[in-house]
C-alpha cells in the first residue's frame, strides 16, 4: 500500500532552536498534505493544510508564523516549528492525499521534546 | 461535520469479536462514516468508511443502522496487537479530505 515517510521519527532539542519535519509520500502524488499534533493522551488536532505550491491554510489558534509549512512539491511537505519552547513538546503527525485515489494516508509521527 | 460519540473505553477477550459503537445522530445524506485507529506512537491507520450500505473488509465490517443514526466496528476475532484507540468519523467525502479526529474509544484486548 501507499506508504508516507515520516522524517525525523524522534527529535530532541534545546528551547530557542527551530525543527523541520519532513512528510514524504513514497509512490504517490499528494496535492494535499495534514499536519496534526497530539499531546499526551489527547486526541489528534489538525493543525494545518498544506497544499502544493500555495500558502498552507492554518486552523484557528496555530500561529502560522511559528509553524512553518512548505509545500514545494507533489511529494514532500515540511513543518519547521520555529523558537521551540517545552510547549511546543508534541507528537507530529502529517497525512498525504493520493491526488489519483484521493485516499488518505498518514505518517508514523515525529515525537519532539524540548528541552 | 456531523459530530461522533464513542464509549471513552471497552475491553475485549482476545479472539472474541470487538463491537466497537459510534453514534452520529446528525449525519448528513452525503456524510461518510471512517473508522481508523491508532496504536501507540503511530499514526492513524485506516480501517474502512461506508456510506450506508455494510461494508466488509479484511480487516474489519462496518454495520450503519438503516437511519445511518449510528454504526458499529465489527472486528471478528480480536487480537492482541488490535489493542489502539479507534476513532469514527464522519465527513463529507469530496470536501477538505482532512479528518478530524474526536476523542475516539480505547479498546484493550486482554487475553
Amino acid at each position: 500500500g501507499a506508504v508516507v515517510s515520516q522524517h525525523p521519527s524522534r527529535v530532541i532539542c534545546k528551547s530557542g532552536t527551530s525543527v523541520k519535519i519532513e512528510c514524504r509520500s513514497l509512490d504517490f502524488q499528494a496535492t494535499t498534505m495534514f499536519w496534526y499534533r497530539q499531546f499526551p493522551k489527547q486526541s489528534l488536532m489538525l493543525m494545518a493544510t498544506s497544499n502544493e505550491g500555495s500558502k498552507a491554510t492554518y486552523e484557528q489558534g496555530v500561529e502560522k508564523d511559528k509553524f512553518l509549512i512548505n509545500h514545494a512539491s507533489l511529494t514532500l511537505s515540511t513543518l519547521t516549528v520555529t523558537s521551540a519552547h517545552p510547549e511546543d513538546s508534541s507528537f507530529y503527525i502529517c497525512s498525504a492525499r493520493d491526488r489519483t485515489s484521493e485516499k488518505l494516508f498518514f505518517g508514523s509521527g515525529t515525537q519532539l521534546s524540548v528541552l | 461535520d456531523a459530530k461522533t460519540t464513542q464509549p471513552p473505553s471497552m475491553d475485549c477477550a482476545e479472539g472474541r469479536a470487538a463491537n466497537l459503537p459510534c453514534n452520529h445522530s446528525t449525519i448528513s445524506g452525503n456524510e461518510y462514516v471512517y473508522w481508523y485507529r491508532q496504536i501507540h506512537s503511530q499514526g492513524p491507520q485506516y480501517i474502512i468508511h461506508g456510506l450506508k450500505n455494510n461494508e466488509t473488509n479484511e480487516m474489519a465490517s462496518l454495520i450503519i443502522t438503516e437511519d445511518r443514526k449510528s454504526s458499529t466496528l465489527i472486528l471478528p476475532h480480536a487480537t492482541l496487537r488490535d489493542t489502539a484507540v479507534y476513532y469514527c468519523i464522519v465527513r463529507v467525502a469530496a470536501v477538505g479530505h482532512d479528518m478530524r479526529f474526536g476523542a475516539g474509544t480505547r479498546l484493550t484486548v486482554k487475553p
